[in-house]
């Protein structure tokens, strides 16, 4: 059973396009994050949902929202992609500060 | 400002040799830190933490790191290295306040050679 779970795993759309990532995850944890990483494979945190409460929220476009209908899931929508927003998003739970996080095994978006 | 350091970009070794990939920290009050994996391709996969207690922590795959809390050093050590290791390798921080946030370094890319 895949513990994070992340759709779809290639999007290759064009520039101004909405588009949607989902992730689940199946193991309990109370927190969702999503992280970007970019061409040079850093690694930064965009946002982090505690119990469908959002905690986090970097310094992101506005033009990215994220959604928790549950505890068990948290959406990324995007409108109007750019080409900078190429990238893999990654999706991650916890469910306590000393076990670290769980991530799904990514999303690589492309936009042309 | 939190930080974390991988002052390497790239790490190579020959197999059967050890291997050492490098993590310096900066954050306020007791960090917990961790250490990632990431092949081609996947996403990230948990290898060892330090919260407390013994400075040396052994993780997956024979891997281990030392908690240096006057060096702000948690360095990621294996004594023999397989061509299976090559991959990147992330550093991170979690810090105290900062609602779970791990920060992660820049990554060290390790070449494992025949």
């Amino acid at each position: 059973d895949t513990a994070v779970s992340q759709t779809p795993k290639y999007l290759v759309t064009q520039m101004g396009n909405d588009k949607s990532i989902k992730c689940e995850q199946n193991l309990g944890h109370d927190t969702m994050y999503w992280y970007k990483q970019d061409s040079k494979k850093f690694l930064k945190i965009m946002f982090s949902y505690n119990n469908k409460e959002l905690i986090i929220n970097e310094t992101v476009p506005n033009r990215f929202s994220p959604k928790s209908p549950d505890k068990a899931h948290l959406n990324l929508h995007i409108n109007s992609l750019e080409l900078g927003d190429s990238a893999v998003y990654f999706c991650a739970s916890s469910q306590e500060r000393a076990g670290g996080y769980t991530f799904g095994s990514g999303t690589r978006l492309t936009v042309v | 400002a939190q930080s974390v350091a991988q002052p390497e970009d790239q790490v190579n070794v020959a197999e059967g040799n050890p291997l050492t990939v490098k993590c310096t920290y900066s954050v306020s009050g007791n960090p917990y830190l961790f250490w990632y994996v990431q092949y081609p391709n996947r996403g990230l996969q948990f290898l060892l933490k330090y919260i407390t207690g013994d400075n040396l922590v052994k993780g997956s795959y024979g891997f281990e790191a030392e908690f240096n809390k006057s060096q702000t050093s948690f360095h990621l050590k294996k004594p023999s290295a397989l061509v299976s290791d090559s991959a990147l390798y992330f550093c991170a921080v979690m810090f105290s306040g900062g609602y779970n946030k791990l920060i992660f370094g820049a990554g060290t890319r390790l070449a494992v050679h025949p």
